[in-house]
């Protein structure tokens, strides 16, 4: 079964400095990977999603993400933000044996200071 | 097109009373699936329906039950509801051909005193 890992419960970075919030996941057959940004009181909303081709992912906001398979690893990469990117991040991973299975990481809550 | 939607949106409980979570979506979607999210523990998979008249346990099924009603309506039922079953909960359902999308509801805050 998979497994998703974010080793960074919470990041605080200066506005207008790059982030990088890790997401590392555990699966024994190729997987889809997602990753969704959950703003204060609110829903979850699609940041940038892998299928598939290539390995860089542009998604919203500004945001991508590089999947990585040797090191099992998706990280999510923004050049400069703002501080109405403070949110909860999380990484998400499907099987593509099981793909009706999303199972969802911790979440790194990123925090941008004026 | 009202997506997914939930109720209640907010649900307080005593210890061993019973309620059931309502979903609903309208975008004609085949997987459905619960979620509850707890502070620092992300969102946990209770239970998914990949069609209607099928379901499958996720990671934290135990004290709770569901059912895919039809392909529109999937349920979550707590039998004997307890503390630790205080959490948000999550309703989605994926869209699968070509984007892969999952699309969630508003959430229901349940507390269990």
């Amino acid at each position: 079964a998979q497994s998703v890992t974010q080793l960074d419960s919470q990041v605080p970075v200066f506005e207008e400095a790059p982030v990088e919030l890790r997401c590392n996941y555990s699966s024994s057959v190729s997987v889809y990977l997602f990753w969704y940004v959950q703003y204060p009181n609110q829903g979850l909303q699609l940041l940038l999603k892998y299928l598939s081709g290539s390995t860089l992912v542009k998604g919203i906001n500004g945001f991508e993400a590089e999947f990585n398979k040797s090191q099992t690893s998706f990280h999510l990469r923004k050049p400069s933000v703002h501080i109405s990117d403070t949110a909860e991040y999380f990484c998400a991973v499907a099987e593509r044996t099981s793909y009706d299975k999303v199972i969802f990481g911790p979440g790194t809550s990123l925090s941008v200071i004026p | 097109n009202a997506g997914v939607t939930q109720t209640p949106k907010f649900q307080v409980l005593k210890t061993g009373q019973s309620m059931t979570l309502q979903c609903a979506q309208d975008m004609n979607h085949n997987s459905m699936y619960w979620y509850r999210q707890d502070p620092g523990m992300g969102l946990r998979l209770i239970y998914y329906s990949a069609s209607e008249g099928t379901t499958d346990k996720g990671e934290v099924p135990n004290g709770y039950n569901v059912s895919r009603l039809n392909k529109r309506e999937f349920s979550l039922r707590l039998e004997s509801a307890a503390p630790s079953q205080t959490s948000v909960y999550f309703c989605a359902s994926i869209i699968r051909q070509g984007r892969y999308e999952q699309y969630f509801g508003p959430g229901t805050r349940l507390t269990v005193t």
